[in-house]
């Protein structure tokens, strides 16, 4: 158990809706990170929160915004979903400290929302 | 955006055997991960380096700044070790950042 706590663990939905993803991160990491795993482009990094701000974009489409709460849980939302948002949707968090042993670093992943679109 | 290339993409091999894993990277880093992958997708996170080498039990990793190189080996390797070995680098180069990722090394384990 990596302590990353991820809900819905699987979702079907039609195309053209909107979904909410939730993700509570370790306690005490301040940084809660969103992946996008498709078959098709693998793995992709989406947007990084660090203490309730957005820290880093990657490769996140204008129709998904997310947002970190005070409580430092994390909502993804995905809008007017399309067949090709179908995948599976990671949330990780880490200690996020500079300066510190790597350990504190370590990113931790949770299991993962599958998003099927229909 | 820092690029992953990871080699082999699919690896079988039978019990026992010592298993290379490598992956090279464009950007200069502030550390590295190794994550495994089993079926049903849950992923944990092996080793984060930024220098030398790394031991956890079977599992060895080591790192080339220089060189922009990392390999994973697995010693004694048992069927257990079926997964996929993906490697992750910082997406812009530095810091906590968001991953980017190689596109995985399926390995198979007979025994």
């Amino acid at each position: 158990d990596s302590g990353v706590t991820q809900t819905p663990k699987h979702l079907i939905t039609a195309t053209g809706q909107r979904v909410t993803l939730r993700c509570s991160p370790r306690s005490g990491d301040l940084s809660v990170y969103w992946y996008q795993q498709s078959l098709d482009q693998g793995l992709q990094f989406l947007i990084q929160y660090y203490n309730g701000e957005e820290r880093a974009k990657g490769n996140i489409l204008e129709r998904f915004s997310a947002q970190q709460f005070p409580d430092l849980h994390s909502e993804l939302n995905l809008s007017s979903l399309e067949l090709g948002d179908s995948a599976l949707y990671f949330c990780a968090s880490s200690a996020h400290r500079v300066g510190v042993q790597d350990w504190e670093n370590t990113i931790y992943f949770g299991e993962g929302s599958w998003l099927t679109v229909v | 955006k820092n690029e992953v290339e990871q080699s082999p993409q699919n690896l079988t091999a039978q019990e026992g055997e010592f298993i290379t894993i490598n992956c090279s990277y464009s950007v200069g880093i502030s550390a590295l991960h190794w994550l495994q992958q089993h079926p049903g997708g849950g992923i944990v996170s092996l080793f984060m380096l930024s220098s030398g080498k790394k031991k956890h039990g079977r599992l060895i990793a080591t790192i080339n700044i220089q060189e922009k190189h990392s390999s994973l080996h697995i010693t004694a390797s048992h069927p257990r070790d079926s997964a996929v070995y993906i490697c992750a680098v910082p997406y812009s180069g530095g810091g906590a950042d968001g991953l980017t990722f190689g596109k995985g090394t399926h390995l198979i384990i007979q025994p």
